[in-house]
């Protein structure tokens, strides 16, 4: 099994604050997904990084994929409540995919 | 444009009863998946599908059952509830494994 770990699990910062969440494992995946997740729906895929090294940028939000491509980091810059939710990242390898356990993002007006 | 849909959204089964959770996606994917996420954590694959015909196990299989006899529906059988099976199912489809869309999720509670 490819373990995730996510850090930190749990997140409250005011509007306008930046904020950097952790997803590290010991394994090599072939792609890692992040997704965000709110209350009651299913997850929603926010970006795909396939190389490693790969900086991807989404408005407010980069991604990076880990030149050994074991681990990723997603930094949102000016957080607005709208970004309140769940963000997992999930790891793909072998037509599977693991996910981490999550980080629950409370962004306060 | 509906992409994945699942049904029922909620249910309550008895320990012991057994029922299909239906799973259908419209984008011609090969990819599809089966989750189960208890609350406050991340997503656990039960099963998953590369194409018609073909199935896997993933990290929780036990307790449950899938068959993928056609592109578009993944149904999960549930044989024997028990009360650790109570939990939010997603299911989830994909061109590759460099991405998924997720259905709705049906929320199941076994008492």
């Amino acid at each position: 099994t490819q373990l995730l770990e996510q850090s930190p699990q749990f997140l409250s910062i005011q509007e306008g604050e930046n904020l950097t969440v952790y997803c590290n494992s010991s394994s090599v995946f072939s792609s890692l997904q992040w997704y965000r997740q709110e209350p009651g729906e299913g997850p929603v895929l926010l970006v795909t990084v396939v190389t490693g090294g790969e900086v991807k940028k989404l408005k407010r939000l980069t991604f990076q994929f880990g030149d050994a491509r074991k681990d990723s980091s997603l930094h949102i810059t000016a957080a607005q409540p709208g970004d309140t939710g769940l963000y997992l990242c999930a790891g793909a390898w072998r037509d599977k995919f693991y996910f981490g356990s999550g980080t629950k993002l409370n962004v306060k007006p | 444009n509906a992409g994945v849909t699942q049904t029922p959204k909620f249910r309550i089964l008895k320990i012991g009863q057994s029922m299909t959770l239906q799973c259908t996606q419209d984008m011609n994917h090969n990819y599809m998946y089966w989750y189960r996420q208890d609350p406050g954590m991340g997503l656990k694959l039960i099963y998953y599908s590369v194409g018609a015909g073909i199935t896997d196990k993933g990290e929780v299989p036990n307790g449950y059952n899938v068959s993928r006899s056609t592109t578009e529906d993944f149904p999960l059988r549930l044989e024997l509830a028990a009360p650790s099976q109570t939990s939010v199912y997603f299911c989830a489809s994909g061109h590759k494994t460099y991405e998924q869309y997720f259905g709705p999720g049906t929320r199941l509670t076994v008492t």
